[in-house]
């Protein structure tokens, strides 16, 4: 398996909601991260996990918590969005901390805050 | 602090023909650099990386890149495009010591026939 599984594809919330992102892989990559994409934009960084630890929080509003509950999984808990949070929302793995070999992106979860 | 310029914000190059596209980055020393390709809706696929060694490096898709440190640039190359590599091109650096990867804007890519 060489895959980054990001589930839902599509997510459409209200701003009083309470929602979950998924991101799984079983490469055995000790480092995931989670980015945030905006139409026509680069990915920009938010959070990045290194064994199973939160090592970077580029300074994300609280409304975003991430969740590593093992070296497997990535979940990004979703509360009180705002609709400027809309954007694709994408999860990547590497074998180790760091960027030695790379990184291996899931297809994201579009996510739509009305 | 390292960054990346991809200078051309769309490109349209015909079916057949040869495709170059720029990035110039800035760091202090020999940085990680990567390009990666996204399809409409879809995540990143890593195209190519350069860490070390051979400036000249070949990738998935017939794709490949030259680092030119004299230039600070790690332009991406292909003799000949089909229509299917019509997507957005990202180039990306890090520090090698560092974690995250720095993205450029991107280069939407179009192929026509």
């Amino acid at each position: 398996d060489t895959e980054v599984t990001q589930t839902p594809k599509h997510l459409v919330m209200g701003m009083t909601n309470k929602k979950s992102l998924k991101c799984e892989q079983h490469m055995g990559h000790r480092a995931m991260y989670w980015y945030k994409q905006k139409a026509k934009k680069p990915p920009e960084l938010m959070f990045v996990y290194s064994y199973e630890k939160l090592s970077i929080n580029e300074s994300v509003p609280s409304r975003f918590s991430p969740e590593c509950p093992n070296s497997s999984l990535l979940n990004l808990h979703l509360h009180a969005l705002q609709p400027e949070d809309s954007a694709l929302y994408l999860c990547a793995s590497s074998q180790e901390p760091g960027l030695n070999y790379g990184y291996t992106f899931g297809s994201g979860t579009r996510l739509t805050v009305v | 602090a390292q960054s990346v310029t991809q200078p051309d914000i769309h490109i349209t190059v015909s079916e057949g023909a040869s495709l170059e596209l720029r990035c110039n980055y800035s760091y202090g020393a020999t940085p990680y650099l990567f390009w990666y390709v996204q399809s409409p809706g879809q995540g990143l696929q890593l195209l190519l990386k350069y860490f070390s060694g051979d400036t000249l490096v070949q990738g998935i898709k017939g794709f490949e890149a030259e680092f030119k440190r004299s230039q600070s640039s790690f332009n991406l190359r292909k003799p000949s495009v089909h229509w299917s590599d019509a997507a957005e091109y990202f180039c990306a650096v890090g520090a090698q010591a560092g974690t995250a990867l720095i993205f450029g804007k991107g280069t939407t890519l179009s192929v026509s026939s």
